[in-house]
């Protein structure tokens, strides 16, 4: 199986900073890389797909990097409402592996 | 507007069985392959299942093959999760997920919790 290795697992920050959050797969996964948020209480929404492509809706401050085995995802101003756990997913091969998540909170 | 709304959950006694059902709208179901994914109490995201667009094919993780079977219905949009032998570890909230480059749309989860 692919692992996911997610960093950091636990991420504070103030309103307007410039956010990320990186994600490394065990083995090259080329693009096949989405990144979900995850409120509390709430089902994970897809926020970027395949790396970089923004899921429709939303906000253009969310933004993904990378391919083969190192990914990043940048909020680049963070607003309240961001407040959320964040995970990866790869879907190059199945099992289809998830990140174990960071945890941003306000600063 | 895609919609996947779980049903089914609860709380189940060891060794016993349960079936989780989604009824998906706002999409041409018979079109696309979908999963089941969890969340065990404070843990992350774990793949469970999933059924290719027609049913012909399945894939489970390792830990519920044999005891855990997902179908589907596309005259009525719906997916299932028949799990039996349930353990404790298998206490989670459980995601109907549509498939189509990862997991892109997803319902809001329904928990199963097995104690005795």
């Amino acid at each position: 199986d692919i692992q996911m290795t997610q960093s950091p697992s636990f991420l504070s920050a103030s309103v307007g900073d410039r956010v990320t959050i990186n994600c490394k797969a065990s083995q090259n996964i080329n693009r096949y890389l989405n990144w979900y948020q995850q409120k509390l209480g709430e089902a994970p929404k897809l926020l970027i797909y395949n790396a970089n492509s923004l899921q429709t809706g939303i906000p253009s401050r969310f933004s993904g990097s990378g391919s083969g085995t190192d990914f990043t995802l940048t909020i680049s101003s963070l607003q309240p409402e961001d407040v959320a756990t964040y995970f990866c997913l790869q879907h190059n091969s199945w099992p289809y592996t998830f990140g174990a998540g960071t945890k941003l909170e306000l600063k | 507007e895609v919609q996947l709304v779980e049903s089914g959950g609860g709380l189940v006694q060891p060794g016993r069985s349960m079936k989780l059902s989604c009824a998906a709208s706002g999409f041409t179901f018979s079109n696309y392959g979908m999963a089941w994914v969890r969340q065990a109490p404070t843990k992350g995201l774990e793949w469970v299942a999933t059924i290719s667009y027609d049913g012909s094919s399945t894939y489970y993780r390792d830990s519920v093959k044999g005891r855990f079977t997902i179908s589907r219905d596309n005259a009525k949009s719906t997916l299932y999760l028949q799990m039996n032998s349930l353990r404790s570890e298998d206490t989670a909230t459980y995601y109907c997920t549509r498939g189509g480059g990862g997991f892109p749309y997803w319902g809001q989860g329904v928990m199963v919790t097995v104690s005795s």
